[in-house]
């Protein structure tokens, strides 16, 4: 079965600072790794996603992230924190099984930037 | 109109009534899915739509019925509610069968059950 783990709950950083969110993932076989925003009382918005190809992958609004099979992560960054990158962030993995396809969530990563 | 619309955006219902919940998307996609999420728990998958055939059902108490009449449209019939089913909820909608393939959200109906 695929999961992820988002390691820490809260991270805050000041703005322009380097932006780090954790995740490491669990699957059997080669994973889909996806990263959402979360703006409050909002959907969620993809990011970014990993499927196969460049292990560096560019999303929207600076963010990127790097695929690392030996590490088993999919770590998030952003090189300059802004004021508006305050959210929510979850990383997700696609499961596959006789039911089809789904995204699978971590538990969610609050980012807080302070000026 | 574009992407995934749920409607209402917000529900406030007592616990012997009977509500529902709409999502509606304008993708062309073939899989619909129900979220909830709440306060400090993650995002759980409630139910998973393929061409219109409800294909999991992940331990979801009764009171929450979903139906799927059609691939652009997703119900999530609600009644008898307990003040812990307070979350928001959430509709997606993907390809079915593309692990590669992202799934699109809807900004959700925040539901409080007094």
């Amino acid at each position: 079965a695929q999961s992820v783990t988002q390691l820490g709950s809260h991270v805050s950083v000041s703005e322009g600072a380097l932006v780090l969110l954790r995740c490491n993932y669990s699957s059997s076989v080669p994973p889909y790794l996806f990263w959402y925003v979360q703006y409050p009382n909002q959907g969620l918005q993809l990011l970014l996603k990993y499927t196969t190809g460049a292990t560096l992958v560019k999303g929207i609004n600076g963010f990127e992230a790097e695929f690392k099979k030996s590490e088993t992560s999919f770590h998030l960054t952003k090189p300059s924190a802004h004021m508006s990158d305050a959210a929510e962030y979850f990383c997700a993995v696609s499961r596959y099984n006789q039911a089809g396809t789904a995204l699978i969530f971590g538990k969610g990563t609050t980012l807080s930037v302070s000026s | 109109e574009t992407g995934v619309t749920q409607t209402p955006r917000h529900l406030v219902m007592g616990m012997t009534n009977k509500k529902s919940l709409k999502c509606e998307q304008h993708l062309g996609h073939n899989a619909m899915y129900w979220y909830k999420q709440s306060a400090k728990k993650p995002l759980e998958l409630m139910f998973v739509y393929s061409l219109e055939e409800r294909v999991e059902n992940n331990s979801v108490p009764s009171r929450f019925s979903p139906e799927c009449p059609n691939s652009s449209h997703l119900f999530l019939h609600l009644h008898t509610l307990q003040p812990e089913d307070s979350a928001l909820y959430l509709c997606a909608s993907s390809q079915s069968g593309r692990m590669n393939t992202e799934a699109f959200f809807g900004q959700g109906t925040r539901l409080t059950v007094v």
